[in-house]
């Protein structure tokens, strides 16, 4: 079963502008991932966050984790129409076990 | 190529047939995951492996389902007596240790 909700579900921005997307779960959590799938392919890796870290940042993402509200949030800035894809949270409750995945937001960036 | 490799890529079978798919992970690691995505919705759990040993299965891998990793390397699913509810993606991914999975391209399956 899905670990948890992602919203919004769908979202749909202009070139240049931010995108935030957030991602709930239900269980404590060793890491918080965030992965990107383009439609039809494999997951790509973007991010992990440790359940003691807050907030991380790699390139133009942004990733902050509360794991007190247990929510986490993924902010992509001045978005490309590359970046259109699916972007999919997941938490992992023990290091080295499975994956739990949200439903996912799809992102479109028009140019 | 150094990635995660999966063969097919996609497989129509009619329904009662079985199918069986590959997942070939990156050298040495020795951690193997099979994870299940339909249309729409995040990828689930199948099941996992570390080096040749199955260490968990989920809920959703029914009787009709076996996974095999013979020699800790290479691993197998076989989906017997297929349902059109099997249709979907089928995610292997691959880790070295407890650190990052490293997922394949996904093999699409579609039951007629």
């Amino acid at each position: 079963s899905q670990q948890g909700e992602e919203d919004p579900q769908a979202l749909s921005i202009q070139e240049g502008e931010n995108a935030t997307m957030n991602c709930s779960y239900k269980t404590s959590i060793n890491n918080l991932q965030w992965y990107r799938q383009n439609s039809g392919r494999g997951l790509v890796h973007l991010i992990l966050i440790r359940s003691n870290e807050r907030e991380k940042h790699s390139g133009r993402l942004r990733v902050t984790l509360d794991t007190s509200k247990k929510s986490s949030s993924l902010l992509i800035t001045a978005s490309r129409a590359a970046d259109t894809a699916s972007y999919f949270c997941a938490t992992e409750a023990r290091a080295g076990n499975m994956l739990t995945f949200g439903g996912g937001t799809r992102l479109m960036v028009k140019p | 190529d150094t990635g995660v490799s999966q063969d097919p890529r996609h497989k129509i079978t009619k329904r009662g047939q079985n199918v069986t798919f590959r997942c070939d992970p990156i050298s040495e690691h020795n951690r193997l995951y099979w994870y299940r995505q339909t249309l729409g919705q995040g990828p689930e759990f199948l099941t996992y492996f570390q080096n040749e040993a199955q260490l968990e299965k989920s809920r959703l891998l029914s009787d009709r389902f076996s996974a095999e990793r013979p020699k800790g390397s290479f691993s197998t699913l076989e989906i017997q007596r297929t349902e059109q509810g099997d249709s979907a993606m089928y995610l292997c991914a691959s880790s070295l240790g407890l650190v990052d999975q490293y997922f394949g391209p996904g093999t699409r399956l579609t039951v007629t």
